[in-house]
Parts: C-alpha cells; sequence; structure tokens
C-alpha cells in the first residue's frame, strides 16, 4: 500500500514570493494533517482537515498561509508571500477515523528554504 | 495536554535492547501513549502504541507502568539503522499529537 505522497521533495525560493506544497493521503483516509517542524524541534500542527472541512486551523498563520481540500482527497498549503522564518519542513499526515486509534501515518515531507 | 518528559538523548550498542524511558504524569483515563520516530531527513514513522497493556509490534515492544505515570519503548535488538529521534506523545482529544523534543537514540557498532 503506498504510503503519503508529498510534492516536491525540496524547495529553495526567494523572500516574497508564493510556494505550494502537494499532499496525497493514503487512500481511504479522510483525515489529514499540515505540521510544520522546525530544525531541531518536533513537528507542529497547522491545520487538520476531516474530507473537505477544516477542522482545527487554530495554529495556522493566516496572513500568508492557506490551504484547501476540494475534493476531500489531495490538500495544497500555500505561502504568499514567503519569509525568511518560513524556511522549514513541511510534513502531511493521514490517517482512518473510526479506527481504534485513528493512528496518523507521515509523509516525507517538504524541505523549504527561503533565501 | 498531557505532557511527556523524556532524556535528551540515549547511547545503545547494536544487537543490544535499546529501552527508552518516557514519562507522562498527568496522562488522563482515556489518552493513549504513542511512539514515532524519526530517522534524518523522513516524516516521522509510527511505531507502536498503548492505552495500559504492554503491547508488541514487528518493530517494538512497550510497556506502560500500572499506574500509568510513565512508559518505556524497548527495540529488542538494536541495529545502526534504528538511530533516530523517538519520540513518546500522548494524544489528545480531536486526535492532536503533540511532539516534544524527543530522544535522540545513537546506534554504535
Amino acid at each position: 500500500e503506498a504510503g503519503v505522497v508529498q510534492s516536491p521533495r525540496y524547495k529553495i525560493i526567494e523572500k516574497k514570493q508564493p510556494v505550494a506544497f502537494w499532499c496525497n493521503p493514503i487512500s481511504g483516509h479522510n483525515t489529514l494533517y499540515w505540521y510544520l517542524q522546525n530544525l531541531g524541534q518536533g513537528p507542529e500542527l497547522l491545520i487538520r482537515y476531516e474530507n473537505e472541512e477544516a477542522v482545527d486551523d487554530s495554529q495556522l498563520p493566516k496572513d500568508r498561509f492557506s490551504a484547501e481540500r476540494l475534493k476531500g482527497v489531495d490538500s495544497t498549503l500555500k505561502i504568499q508571500p514567503a519569509e525568511l522564518g518560513d524556511s522549514a519542513v513541511y510534513l502531511c499526515a493521514s490517517s482512518l477515523p473510526g479506527s481504534r486509534t485513528d493512528t496518523q501515518y507521515f509523509g516525507p515531507g517538504t524541505r523549504l528554504t527561503v533565501l | 495536554d498531557a505532557k511527556t518528559t523524556q532524556p535528551p538523548s540515549m547511547d545503545c550498542a547494536e544487537g543490544r535492547a535499546a529501552n527508552l524511558p518516557c514519562n507522562h504524569s498527568t496522562i488522563s483515563g482515556n489518552e493513549y501513549v504513542y511512539w514515532y520516530r524519526q530517522i534524518h531527513s523522513q516524516g516521522p514513522q509510527y511505531i507502536i502504541h498503548g492505552l495500559k497493556n504492554n503491547e508488541t509490534n514487528e518493530m517494538a515492544s512497550l510497556i506502560i507502568t500500572e499506574d500509568r505515570k510513565s512508559s518505556t519503548l524497548i527495540l529488542p535488538h538494536a541495529t545502526l539503522r534504528d538511530t533516530a529521534v523517538y519520540y513518546c506523545i500522548v494524544k489528545t482529544d480531536g486526535n492532536k499529537l503533540v511532539f516534544g523534543a524527543g530522544t535522540i537514540l545513537r546506534v554504535k557498532s
């Protein structure tokens, strides 16, 4: 079974430019998460989707970050404009609600470098 | 959110058992203990989880104390590929994983 797929794996942009990350969750997983991981720290949740609905976006900086999951499958996370402090790894995870403990499975992440 | 405390780093000899401790003294009765690991440049990998009873799978064993205030992840025969950051997490309501700094496990030959 394929895992969570993310692209691109690496992205280098200049500050003030826009950037987008794509995630395809495990087939059948209708809950999708975006996490941010700064160097040397654990991941932090940005947003959680149940199907198309963002049910927890309290940690998403809405002035520059946006996310969408239009058909309840793939998702895109966007930053516009990017700042130097946005350099980090952006992780996507998915889970299957209704299973006994709703375990989250992570993708490999996208490493963003803002110059 | 129930917090966890882990040692910042540990060393283990290759082929020996690696025992990674975690304290979670404020855990609630219906909260699960999860363990993930993260190998360099990869996403976190699920290892195991438990509520009250000890658990074992193909990767590891999880021993939870009777009062549930601490647990130990056991890798029975550590290999160099087990070198990673190991995260102990108490999963909150809403399936939220709150990661701490974790334990850096270095397996040495």
